[in-house]
C-alpha cells in the first residue's frame, strides 16, 4: 500500500517561510508526480501545484507561483514544499499527493498556523 | 482564470441514485481532462475514488461510477449508504496544471 508520511505541525510569523516534506514508500517515487494541495480552514481544496521526481521539473497554479517551491529527492524519496512571505491567509492544511498509473494518494496532511 | 463547477450540496435517500456534476468554464469535458473524483469525510484527509474518467481505484465501492456526460464530468453513486456522507470533489487537468472544483456536500438523508 502507498505510503506518504508527512512532517509534523508548524506555527509560522507572518513573512517567514515554511517547508514540509513528504516520504513515501510502497511505489516507485520517479514513477510518480506529487501535487501539493491547500486545505484553509472551513474551505475546499486548491491545487498548488507539482513536481516531477525524476527530473525536478515543476509547474505551480498561478495564485502561488510567486511564492511556492517544490522539489523531490530520488535518494530518499522525499518530496518538498516551500512556500515564502507567508501571510494569514496561507493558515491551513497541506497534503503532498501522489498521481501515478494505479490512481492517486494522499498524505496525511500538514497544519500550517501563520500568527503573530 | 480557469473555473471548475460543482453542484453546492445535494441530497440522496439512502439506496438511492444521486450524480454530481463537473463542469469548465472553458467548455466541454473530454476524456483529455482526466477527470478524477475525491472524496473528504469530516476531519479526514481526502482520499481518491475515481480517476482518468471512469477508473476506481482498488478500494473504491463498486457503486461509485464515472463518466463523461452532457459535456460534464460525473460521478454517480447507486445505491448509497450513510457513510457516503462526504465531500466530493472533482479535479480537471489543463495541459499541465490541474484545477478541483469547489467540492459537493453529499447528505445521505
Amino acid at each position: 500500500e502507498v505510503q506518504l508520511i508527512q512532517s509534523g505541525a508548524e506555527v509560522k510569523e507572518p513573512g517567514t517561510t515554511v517547508k514540509i516534506s513528504c516520504k513515501g514508500s510502497s511505489y516507485t517515487f520517479t514513477d510518480s508526480y506529487v501535487h501539493w494541495v491547500q486545505q484553509a480552514p472551513g474551505k475546499g481544496l486548491e491545487w498548488m501545484g507539482l513536481v516531477d521526481p525524476e527530473n525536478g521539473e515543476t509547474t505551480f497554479a498561478e495564485n502561488f507561483q510567486d511564492r511556492v517551491t517544490m522539489t523531490a529527492d530520488m535518494s530518499t524519496a522525499t518530496a518538498y514544499m516551500a512556500l515564502n512571505n507567508l501571510r494569514s491567509e496561507d493558515t491551513a492544511i497541506y497534503y503532498c499527493v501522489v498521481s501515478f498509473a494505479r490512481g492517486w494518494s494522499w498524505g496525511q496532511g500538514t497544519l500550517v498556523t501563520v500568527s503573530s | 482564470q480557469t473555473v471548475v463547477t460543482q453542484e453546492p450540496s445535494l441530497t440522496v435517500s439512502p439506496g438511492g441514485t444521486v450524480t454530481l456534476t463537473c463542469a469548465s468554464s472553458t467548455g466541454a469535458i473530454t476524456s483529455g481532462y482526466y477527470p478524477n473524483w475525491f472524496q473528504q469525510k469530516p476531519g479526514q484527509a481526502p482520499r481518491a475514488l475515481i480517476f482518468s474518467t471512469s477508473n476506481r481505484q482498488s478500494w473504491t465501492p463498486a457503486r461509485f461510477s464515472g463518466s463523461l456526460l452532457g459535456g460534464k464530468a460525473a460521478l454517480t453513486l447507486s445505491g448509497a449508504l450513510p457513510e457516503d456522507e462526504a465531500d466530493y470533489y472533482c479535479l480537471l487537468y489543463f495541459g499541465g496544471a490541474r484545477v478541483f472544483g469547489g467540492g459537493t456536500k453529499l447528505t445521505v438523508l
